[in-house]
């Protein structure tokens, strides 16, 4: 996972505030990757981007989460109007051209605690 | 759905003993990976499998594929504290890049 990097590292919030999540891939890759990480869950895809597209959002709740990865810039998962169940740690990973098998670095993750 | 089922989910071992820990499913995989996360990081690649059959060895791990394409092994030989993390299989998707994971075998090794 070296290269992938995300911040915060930890992110409290109160219910009702928002969440920005931030993620700066590899460098070089030019797709990016969400998913989120539930403890009785597991790990899940949320969406999919690359450089000013979604390209894949189907994993992702349809309400109160986005995603962008503007041309400059890091990608940013947004989740406003937080709720106690959106707690999880969120992970990014990247690639450099989004093809099938090809492996996808993940960053260390963000860890969101809603209070 | 779970596509992918890990098997044990949690193992608590000496220092020294050999495990193993499995991934299955009911569907045939085109090309399986196995992932290692330790407590407060992501997924780090370990290996990916291919063909039915398959072995590959990553100096005390050991990775098998089913010869139908539907379950992996991995074998630890004389596991290390450094060993401990959560060890999980995954898969593509029909485009392969929407990864499905196991929920994960969680690995404690004791010195």
């Amino acid at each position: 996972n070296a290269g992938v990097m995300q911040n915060p590292r930890h992110l409290v919030r109160r219910r009702g505030q928002e969440a920005r999540l931030r993620c700066s891939p590899m460098k070089g890759h030019s797709h990016v990757y969400w998913y989120r990480q539930l403890p009785e869950e597991g790990l899940k895809f949320m969406v999919y981007l690359q450089k000013e597209n979604i390209i894949d959002e189907s994993g992702m709740p349809k309400e109160r989460f986005s995603a962008e990865f503007p041309k400059e810039g890091p990608s940013i998962l947004r989740i406003q109007q937080v709720v106690r169940g959106d707690s999880a740690a969120y992970f990014c990973a990247s690639s450099p051209r989004g093809t099938g098998q090809e492996t996808q670095y993940f960053g260390p993750g963000t860890r969101l605690l809603v209070l | 759905t779970q596509l992918l089922e890990q098997s044990p989910q949690f193992l608590s071992i000496q220092e020294g003993e050999n495990l193993t820990v499995y991934c299955n499913s009911s569907s045939v995989f085109s090309s399986l990976q196995w992932y290692r996360q330790e407590p407060g990081e992501g997924p780090v690649l370990l290996v990916t499998v291919v063909t039915g059959g398959e072995v590959k060895k990553l100096k005390r791990l050991t990775f098998q594929f089913g010869d139908a394409r539907k379950d992996s092994s991995l074998h630890i030989t004389a596991a290390q504290p450094g060993d401990t993390g959560l060890y999980l299989c995954g898969r593509g998707g029909g485009s392969n890049y929407k990864l499905t994971f196991g929920k994960g075998t969680l690995l404690t090794v004791n010195p």
